[in-house]
């Protein structure tokens, strides 16, 4: 069974930075391109982030252009998101996936991590 | 950005009774869209993809169409577990973006 696991959240001040990682058993994360999609209490779901299989794309919503960076880590089979200059309003549930095939569709998500910034 | 509008926000139906739910593209997207579920507490799962593929052990009561800028997701008679919110994506262009979602509740 595929499974992937986030990890990294936590309470961070305006201003700090937090890194999420992305894990996966059942498949090697490697072979696939990751997209990190976020979720604010009670809200709907925003596309973060994406990277391609190989790390040589990537890919991010306006509204974190410049602050956060995708990584790959391959010879620990896992992906980062490092977050900077992290806002209240970046709190949010967030969630890997890979993507679906060779389409930019998330499949296999993980249970999140939360993410929560406040003073 | 592409937008996803999402109709209607809540769709309130008795189990048995057959869900359509929409999702219109601000611009033409191709058969580019997928469809996901998410219930309480749990991670989003892919649904449909393209429009109208049915992902990986995905009942046969789930079915998508459309193409352009209007599509429709269809299931054709709810099961007590698919009472959740629905959310559209588009894959057609960068940034990829999601409908405001629809919450399917028993009447």
């Amino acid at each position: 069974e595929v499974q992937l696991v986030e990890s990294g959240g936590g309470l961070v001040q305006p201003g700090g930075s937090l890194r999420l990682s992305c894990a996966a058993s059942g498949i090697t994360l490697t072979n696939y391109a990751v997209i990190w999609v976020r979720q604010a209490p009670g809200k709907g779901l925003e596309w973060v982030s994406a990277i391609s299989g190989s790390g040589d794309h990537t890919y991010y919503a306006d509204s974190v252009n410049g602050r956060f960076t995708i990584s790959r880590d391959n010879p620990k089979d896992t992906v980062h998101l490092q977050m900077n200059s992290l806002r209240a309003e970046d709190s949010a549930i967030y969630y890997c996936a890979r993507r679906q095939s060779s389409a930019w569709y998330p499949t296999n998500w993980g249970q999140g991590t939360l993410v929560t910034v406040s003073s | 950005e592409i937008v996803l509008t999402q109709s209607p926000a809540t769709l309130s139906l008795s189990p048995g009774e057959r869900a359509t739910l929409s999702c219109r593209a601000s611009q033409s997207i191709s058969s580019y869209l997928g469809w996901y579920q998410q219930k309480p507490g749990q991670a989003p799962r892919l649904l449909i993809y393209d429009a109208s593929n049915r992902a990986t052990g995905i009942p046969a009561r789930f079915s998508g169409s459309g193409s352009g800028t209007d599509f429709t997701l269809t299931i054709s008679s709810l099961e007590p577990e698919d009472f959740a919110v629905y959310y559209c994506q588009q894959r057609n262009k960068w940034p990829l973006t999601f409908g405001g979602g629809t919450k399917v509740e028993i009447k």
